[in-house]
């Protein structure tokens, strides 16, 4: 069984800029959460998806968004970057919703803001 | 609100030794789980063990074992048997077994240990 995927893995841009990162989850799997890992503030959550609806979401701006499809794959977008941004955007996915279940991770979306 | 230290930055064992990793937490909560997690220079976060809180029984996977002290809230993880491919940064992370909606499904990570094998 393939693993979960996100596209694309290395990402330049300017402050000021949007971007829209994507994850594939495993098959099967029908929840896709978010995490930003930075080396100052370690790895955060962002947003948990479930069945194309926000379950949760962490204490991040409006400018950070996300969206889950029928398919179970997510995108998530951060408008108006700012150089704060810069970080490494990991995705994981789980059957559901429960607590119970185990996240499983993507390799990640390594975004730079120049 | 949970929180998840782990008090070592940086940690190195010879080839073929053990070494144990510490990670303490804080909660209110009575049941929980607790995860370690490797992420390798590939950045590719990877499971290595689970513990559900209801259980007394310490988790082991291969060369890979926790010492979950529930009443002191810690969680160690011991790796035997060190092999070059261990090299990584090591998180501890927490969840809540709560089913209750809002903002609890998520994990809540410490900062990590480094950990390199010498040869």
């Amino acid at each position: 069984k393939a693993g979960v995927t996100q596209t694309p893995r290395y990402l330049i841009k300017t402050r000021g800029q949007q971007v829209t990162l994507s994850c594939s989850p495993i098959s099967g799997h029908r929840s896709v959460s978010w995490y930003q890992q930075t080396p100052g503030q370690g790895l955060q959550f962002l947003f948990e998806y479930f069945s194309e609806t926000q379950r949760n979401k962490g204490n991040f701006p409006g400018r950070f968004s996300g969206r889950q499809f029928s398919n179970s794959r997510s995108e998530m977008n951060v408008s108006t970057l700012e150089l704060g941004d810069s970080a490494l955007y990991l995705c994981a996915s789980s059957r559901s919703q429960g607590t119970q279940e185990t996240q499983y991770f993507g390799p990640g979306t390594r975004l730079l803001v120049l | 609100a949970q929180t998840v230290t782990q008090s070592q930055p940086e940690m190195s064992v010879q080839e073929a030794e053990t070494v144990t990793l510490s990670c303490t937490y804080d909660t209110s909560e009575s049941d929980y789980y607790l995860f370690w997690y490797k992420q390798p220079p590939s950045r590719q976060m990877i499971l290595v063990i689970r513990q559900e809180a209801y259980k007394q029984q310490n988790a082991t996977e291969n060369r890979f074992s926790v010492n979950f002290q529930k009443a002191a809230k810690s969680f160690s993880l011991k790796i035997s048997d060190s092999q070059l491919g261990d090299a990584a940064m090591y998180f501890c992370a927490y969840r809540t077994a709560l089913v209750n909606a809002g903002n609890n499904r998520k994990l809540i990570w410490g900062l990590g240990t480094s950990l390199a094998v010498n040869p």
